[in-house]
């Protein structure tokens, strides 16, 4: 069975600053994709950034980022030029040949001003 | 804008008091699925439709039931809720076939509270 974990369940950074949200997971499976999902404070989740697996190039979305490492089965997101925005919850997710999305326990980031 | 849209955001229920929990999309899409979100803890999902095929999760209590009138409704019934069923509950939609890796795209929740 395919499972995603987040060793972070907290994170904090400085505004304008720079943070890395980490991710591994367990599977498999050649083909599948990855997601990093955002879930502000009572709030609508939202997609950050999508990964393909086939694809080495890591996505970047603005000042969002991933380090995808597909040997290591590892998916870190990078937040760039940190702002108070950018306070959410952030959950990594995995969807494979089921379809269905697995979801790491997320990592609740603050950002200070 | 094309989105997901649940109804109502905020639902209130008694014990025992059978509710339903309403979702619509506009995005024309083929999979709609059910999560519960409780406090601080990720999404689990419920049960899924693929069209009108209806996909159950296998711990997805008997108490929890869904129909899909058609594509763009989607409703999460809710027998007897029990304390222990207040939650987030969330919808999302995604495009494709069975079993694709398609994003999900997510309404933006109703909590339900069971006094």
């Amino acid at each position: 069975a395919q499972t995603v974990t987040q060793s972070q369940p907290e994170m904090s950074v400085q505004e304008a600053e720079t943070v890395t949200l980490s991710c591994t997971y367990d599977t498999s499976e050649s083909d599948y994709y990855l997601f990093w999902y955002k879930q502000p404070p009572s709030r609508q989740m939202i997609l950050v950034i999508r990964q393909e697996a086939y694809k080495q190039q890591n996505a970047t979305e603005n000042r969002f980022s991933v380090n995808f490492q597909k040997a290591a089965k590892s998916f870190s997101l990078k937040i760039s030029d940190s702002q108070l925005g950018d306070a959410a919850m952030y959950f990594c997710a995995y969807v494979g040949s089921q379809g269905n999305l697995i979801f790491g326990k997320g990592t609740k980031l603050s950002v200070k001003p | 804008d094309a989105m997901v849209i649940q109804n109502p955001r905020y639902q209130v229920t008694q014990f025992g008091k059978p509710v339903t929990l309403s979702c619509s999309q506009t995005l024309n899409h083929n999979v709609m699925y059910w999560y519960q979100q409780k406090s601080s803890q990720a999404p689990k999902l419920l049960f899924h439709y693929y069209d009108k095929d209806f996909n159950n999760e296998a711990d997805t209590p008997d108490n929890f039931q869904s129909r899909r009138p058609n594509t763009s409704f989607c409703f999460l019934d809710i027998r007897s809720p029990g304390l222990g069923d207040a939650a987030m509950y969330l919808c999302a939609t995604s495009r494709g076939n069975r079993g694709s890796t398609d994003t999900q795209y997510f309404g933006p929740g109703t909590r339900l509270t069971v006094l």
